[in-house]
């Protein structure tokens, strides 16, 4: 069954550290996996999109990373801002032929501190 | 600006009446679709449509309904509301198959 899990659930750091964010999948076949942000009350917005070639993208203080063969992300924010503070959400897409399909995480809810 | 508006951004209603979210797109996207979010669960497809005249099933439609008439609109309509469906309502647009352009979001409560 295709899945997709992310860990941890909810994080709480202080503004200013760093921090990881995973995203394990077992879609097949893969296409790409994006990151979303969504902030409290809004709509996901997307931060970049990984492609099967594609081992780490940056965005800013946001660094998204792809390991095709262990089918796991990570999505490293730097240097912690309090506008960071959101669920972030690792969508994967899989296609066969002509037809995709949108695979989404549960997010994991980041708070910062200050 | 190009935007997915959605309306109303809340909505309560009882249990058995009919309710339709609004979703209107001005990117002239084909793909629209509509999501459903609950805590602790991942976005959850309802339906989806491909273009006008064009609607599609998605893993958690049953009480649920669309029409697409034109590019800019795809309504959503319950059609017996339950209090399961209770629920924060994402619609989307895309013009490919990858990044999807999100509305704001309608609550709605089912009492």
């Amino acid at each position: 069954k295709n899945q997709v899990e992310q860990s941890p659930q909810s994080l709480i750091i202080l503004e200013g550290k760093n921090c990881t964010l995973q995203c394990n999948y077992t879609v097949s076949p893969f296409s790409n996996l994006r990151w979303y942000k969504q902030d409290t009350g809004r709509g996901p917005v997307s931060l970049t999109i990984m492609t099967f070639s594609e081992n780490t993208k940056s965005n800013g203080r946001y660094t998204a990373t792809l390991d095709a063969d262990t089918k796991q992300s990570s999505l490293h924010i730097t240097a912690s801002q309090l506008s960071d503070s959101a669920s972030y959400i690792c969508v994967v897409i899989g296609s066969m032929d002509s037809n995709y399909q949108l695979i989404w995480g549960a997010g994991t809810k980041l708070i910062i501190k200050p | 600006d190009a935007e997915i508006t959605q309306s109303p951004r809340h909505k309560i209603t009882e249990t058995g009446r009919q309710v339709t979210l609004a979703c209107h797109q001005t990117w002239n996207h084909n793909n629209m679709f509509w999501y459903r979010q609950d805590l602790g669960h991942g976005l959850r497809l309802i339906h989806y449509s491909y273009g006008v005249q064009d609607t599609n099933k998605g893993e958690v439609s049953d009480g649920y309904s669309v029409s697409r008439s034109n590019t800019e609109d795809l309504p959503l309509t319950l059609e017996s509301a339950a209090s399961s469906q209770t629920s924060v309502y994402f619609c989307a647009s895309s013009g490919d198959a990858y990044e999807q352009f999100f509305g704001p979001g309608t609550r709605l409560t089912v009492l």
